[in-house]
Parts: C-alpha cells; structure tokens; sequence
C-alpha cells in the first residue's frame, strides 16, 4: 500500500514565525511531490511543487526534498494568519499516469 | 492554470435516489479525475475519467454507484447512485493541463449531504 503520512496537526505558531510542515512517503520511485493549501471550506490549491533533491524556493514557502529519506517538507516564512490553513502533500502512484495520493493534512494555525 | 468548474456547488438529496456532478474545464486537458473528501479528511481517488472510453476505477469504488462519463477533452460527470448518508462528502474534480505536465488543479467542489 503506498502511503503518504503528515502529523494532523494543529501546528500552532505565532505570526512572523516559520513554519515547518513535513511528509514522509512510502514509495521509493516517486519522482514528484507536490504541496497543496486548502482552506476551511474551500477546494485543494496547489502551491508548489519540487522534483529534485535539495531546496526550491518561491517567495515565502520554500519545499525541500529528500528521497533518500523519503521525506519532503514545506516551510513558510514570515508566516501570517491568512497561512492558516490545512497544507495537504500529494505524491504521484508511480506508474499511475499522475494520479495523486494525498497526506491526511497538517492543520496550521498562526496566531497574532 | 486551467479553471474547472463544478455544478452543482452543493445539494442535499434523499437517499435512494441519485445525483450528477458535472466538472467543465475551460480549456482542454489531458486527464480529469473524481475525488472524495469526507468531513475532517483527505482526499481520496475515486476513478480516473478517460476520454471516450470507461473510467478507471481505485480500489473501493465501482462504476454501478459512481458511474463516470467524459464525453470530450474539456467535461466530465460523476454519477453518485442509490445514494446513503454515508455518501455524504465534498466531491472534487481534478484535471492536469498538459501531457507530462504532473501539476493538479481542481474545482470548486460538490458538497453533498444524503438525508
């Protein structure tokens, strides 16, 4: 069974502060990962995706990946009240013509 | 990014009786698909909507109460049958813009409530 694991949450931190979401998977020939926002409510937004190993930076999110330990995280700095949110990681069935398996979801709270 | 948009928005139906979700990409994709969100969790896979042919269903979902059609390269409908309270969820449309292209994006959503 591939699997896609994340810590439900809620990850609480104050604004301003970073944030550090993590995702670990099960299959060792996944080759993308993918980051997605949902809000209370609302429908899955994609907000980065990563396909190398190391560090992809767009604006204030930053993916990392590390398929030796099968992990890939998702940080935000300068975090603000409008990131709180559910971040959902999403990882291709390899061989699945890009259908994705999704994580359960970290919720993540900031505070003022 | 491609918008996709689903209808209805939401419905509260009876059960035993059966509902179509429409999902209309404004531009044409490669690949649509059918997911489910119930209440406090993630999404999970229902079937892959192939162009002209069956849909491909995941493990747990049968095309008897989720019958899928997608006619053309820009619309899908997903069919939730003999509906029970326990079909209750967000049902959500995803489609990937371009060959080789791995990036999901997805509707608005369905929500559905079975009473």
């Amino acid at each position: 069974q591939k699997e896609v694991e994340q810590n439900s949450g809620p990850l609480s931190v104050p604004e301003g502060a970073i944030a550090s979401l993590n995702c670990t998977y099960s299959d060792r020939g996944s080759q993308s990962f993918f980051w997605y926002r949902q809000y209370s409510g609302k429908s899955p937004e994609l907000i980065m995706f990563i396909y190398s190993n190391g560090d992809k930076e767009d604006g204030r999110f930053t993916a990392q990946l590390n398929k030796a330990s099968q992990y890939v995280s998702l940080l935000i700095r300068d975090s603000q009240p409008s990131d709180s949110a559910t971040y959902l990681c999403a990882v291709p069935i390899s061989g699945g013509y890009n259908k994705l398996i999704f994580g359960a979801g970290t919720r993540l709270a900031v505070h003022p | 990014s491609a918008v996709i948009s689903q209808k209805p928005s939401r419905d509260i139906c009876q059960r035993g009786t059966s509902l179509t979700i429409q999902c209309q990409v404004d531009s044409q994709v490669t690949m649509m698909f059918w997911y489910r969100q119930q209440p406090g969790q993630s999404l999970t896979l229902i079937a892959t909507a192939n162009q002209g042919s069956e849909a491909t269903y995941e493990s747990g979902f049968v095309i008897d109460k989720f019958p899928i059609s997608r006619p053309n390269l820009t619309f899908s409908t997903l069919t939730v049958s003999n509906m029970s309270p326990e079909d209750s969820s967000i049902y959500l449309c995803s489609a990937l813009q371009a060959s080789g292209n791995t990036e999901a994006f997805f509707g608005q959503g369905t929500r559905l409530t079975v009473v």
